[in-house]
């Protein structure tokens, strides 16, 4: 199993620009969470899916949306980047069974927006 | 979920046993201590959890106090790979979402 994957690695954007944050997991895992770490903090969740077609909001979701189409897939949109979107990206996926108690992540995606 | 509090940095000379606390005085009775690390520039890695019972498990040990307000992650024979900052997390096991509140961790230095 490949896990969690994400791409890209890094990406610079222009202020105002757009660009989607792709991540896939190959571990039928039902949920996925995307979160955000910004230098010397922890991470905070953005948005989560509880399954295909089904998201909410997390912490900070101002500025972002996402969409679930399928169970693999968890895309995260950056609509008019931002200087305070410049973080580091982390996505994750879980079981969705009650005694579940292990949430895989990511390697990351590296943002700079200027 | 309860709110924990680490100290800041940690130092452990390699080979030795570092153990790394965790206060999280508001924990409530269904509520589990979580410990994740993220090594430099990597996603955070799960290394061990438990309720009030000691746990161990091939990374590392989980010292509950009997009152449950205080916790510690034991890692026996520290190595350079160790080095990483260690986040304590509480959260109720019996919910199958898991809303990981992260704080800003231990970051624990190993040397030679």
């Amino acid at each position: 199993n490949a896990g969690v994957t994400q791409t890209p690695k890094f990406r610079i954007l222009k202020i105002g620009q757009s660009m989607t944050l792709q991540c896939a997991q190959d571990m039928n895992h039902n949920y996925m969470y995307w979160y955000r770490q910004d230098p010397g903090m922890g991470l905070k969740l953005i948005y989560y899916s509880v399954g295909a077609g089904i998201t909410d909001k997390g912490e900070v979701p101002n500025g972002y949306n996402v969409s679930r189409s399928t169970t693999e897939d968890f895309p995260l949109r950056l609509e008019l980047a931002a200087p305070s979107q410049t973080s580091v990206y982390f996505c994750a996926s879980s079981y969705s069974r009650t005694d579940s108690y292990e949430q895989y992540f990511g390697p990351g995606t590296r943002l700079t927006v200027t | 979920d309860a709110k924990t509090t680490q100290p800041t940095s940690m130092d452990c000379a390699e080979g030795r046993a570092a153990n790394l606390p965790c206060n999280h005085s508001t924990i409530s009775g269904n509520e589990y201590v979580y410990w994740y690390r993220q090594i430099h520039s990597q996603g955070p890695q799960y290394i061990i959890h438990g309720l009030k019972n000691n746990e161990t498990n091939e990374m590392a040990s989980l010292i509950i106090t009997e009152d449950r307000k205080s916790s510690t992650l034991i890692l026996p024979h520290a190595t350079l790979r160790d080095t990483a900052v260690y986040y304590c997390i509480v959260r109720p096991l019996n919910t199958g979402f898991q809303k990981l509140v992260f704080g800003t961790g231990t970051r624990l230095l190993v040397s030679p």
